[in-house]
Formats: structure tokens, C-alpha cells, sequence
């Protein structure tokens, strides 16, 4: 069972809708998570990183929530654009090393 | 350069072939990281250096693959008698301190036919 699992692993929304993405992990103890969004083609670039003590962070229309005590993480697009369309991929760290741990990424697909 | 530079960007090769994947960092990052990325799959960590040496290879998926680092810099990812299960896209990563995250380059896409 892989140590961070994120759902779902595809999504469709039309353009302007907002969407919510999944993240859980088992991964512990961590020290901090960090959501990835990977154009085709390109590789993965940061959006936001949040420490096991915060439980917001936002970035631009982006913003991603953690529950350390349920291990979940979700990533919130808001008036999706199509520049949205990407891989969203939730990177886990354990405390104490520089090992990353990825989840295996929502394909998200946004038309007009 | 400014940013994690990866060659070459694509590399077709034939099954059995060796082939060498080039990464060079950000200028000045200590860490670097090699991820492999499956078509449908995650990002599979595969090793990491902290200056020339190598603290963890544990994601070495055989004895065919190698990687080294030279001068705390340029990092070679080294697959021998490829098979097709290598073709992937290859991902380096470099980072100084883990505050404001990891650079990717933009990958090495390897296909073995």
C-alpha cells in the first residue's frame, strides 16, 4: 500500500467550477507536505508547503487544508481556469529525512 | 543556469544499449534527487546525493542502473542493457534547504524499443 494515496485519480470540471482534491497519508512522523501541479510535459512545480502545525495555506486560487491527527490533505481550485488542466501530485517528507514520498497524482482536465 | 537543466530531452534506444542521463542543478544546491515517472504512475524515487556522495540508493530498481556526482555538481544517471520496463520519463530534482522546496528539471523521456 503506497504511503500517500490521493483521489481522485482522474477529475473533469468545467471551466469557472471549483474542485476539491484528496490526499491521505500514513506517512509518520512527517514533517511537511507539499501539493506538486505537473504540466505535460514539464516537471513538477511547487504550490504550496505547509508543517505538520498548519492547517492552511493558500496560493492564489489554490489552497490546500491539513489534518495532522487524520493524516489527510486536501487541495481546493477555485474558478478553475483550463490552465488547471495538470497532474496534482500530494509529496509527503518524513521527519528527519530528505526522502520525498509521492502520491501517484489526480489528473485533473478542465474544458470550456 | 537558473533553473535544473536535464539532457538529453528525449533518448530513444534499443533494448540491451546503455544509456547516460545528465543532470545539472541549480548552482549552489547541495541536494539532488532522481525520481522516475512511468507512464500512469507516481513519481518513483530512485536516489539522492547530498554533495558527491549518496546517502540513500535504496530506490535503485537493479543493478543496471548507477548514478554519480561529480564536484558537488553535474549528476549522471547511468542505465546498462536497457530493457523496455526502463522506459520512463527520468525527473532530477535539486534542492539548497528544504524551505522553499525542490526545482525539477523538466525530465529526460526514455523509450526503449
Amino acid at each position: 500500500k503506497n504511503q500517500v494515496e490521493q483521489s481522485p485519480q482522474s477529475l473533469i470540471i468545467l471551466e469557472g467550477k471549483n474542485c476539491t482534491l484528496q490526499c491521505n497519508y500514513t506517512v509518520s512522523p512527517f514533517s511537511n507536505l507539499r501539493w506538486y501541479k505537473q504540466d505535460t510535459g514539464r516537471g513538477p512545480v511547487s504550490l504550496t508547503i505547509m508543517t505538520f502545525s498548519e492547517n492552511t495555506k493558500s496560493n492564489g486560487r489554490y489552497t490546500a487544508t491539513l489534518d495532522a491527527d487524520t493524516k489527510q490533505s486536501s487541495l481546493h481550485i477555485t474558478a478553475s481556469q483550463l490552465s488547471d488542466s495538470a497532474s496534482y501530485i500530494c509529496v509527503v517528507r518524513g521527519y528527519n529525512t530528505d526522502k520525498l514520498i509521492f502520491g501517484t497524482g489526480t489528473r485533473l482536465q478542465v474544458f470550456p | 543556469g537558473a533553473g535544473v537543466s536535464q539532457s538529453p530531452s528525449n533518448k530513444v534506444t534499443e533494448k540491451g544499449k546503455d544509456v547516460e542521463l545528465r543532470c545539472d542543478p541549480i548552482s549552489g544546491h547541495t541536494a539532488l534527487y532522481w525520481y522516475r515517472q512511468s507512464l500512469g504512475q507516481g513519481l518513483e524515487f530512485l536516489i539522492y546525493f547530498q554533495g558527491n556522495s549518496a546517502p540513500d540508493k535504496s530506490g535503485l530498481p537493479s543493478d543496471r542502473f548507477s548514478a554519480e556526482r561529480t564536484g558537488g555538481s553535474v549528476s549522471t544517471l547511468t542505465i546498462q542493457r536497457t530493457q523496455q520496463e526502463d522506459s520512463a520519463v527520468y525527473l532530477c530534482a535539486s534542492s539548497f534547504r528544504d524551505v522553499n522546496g525542490y526545482t525539477f528539471g523538466s525530465g529526460t523521456r526514455l523509450t526503449v524499443v
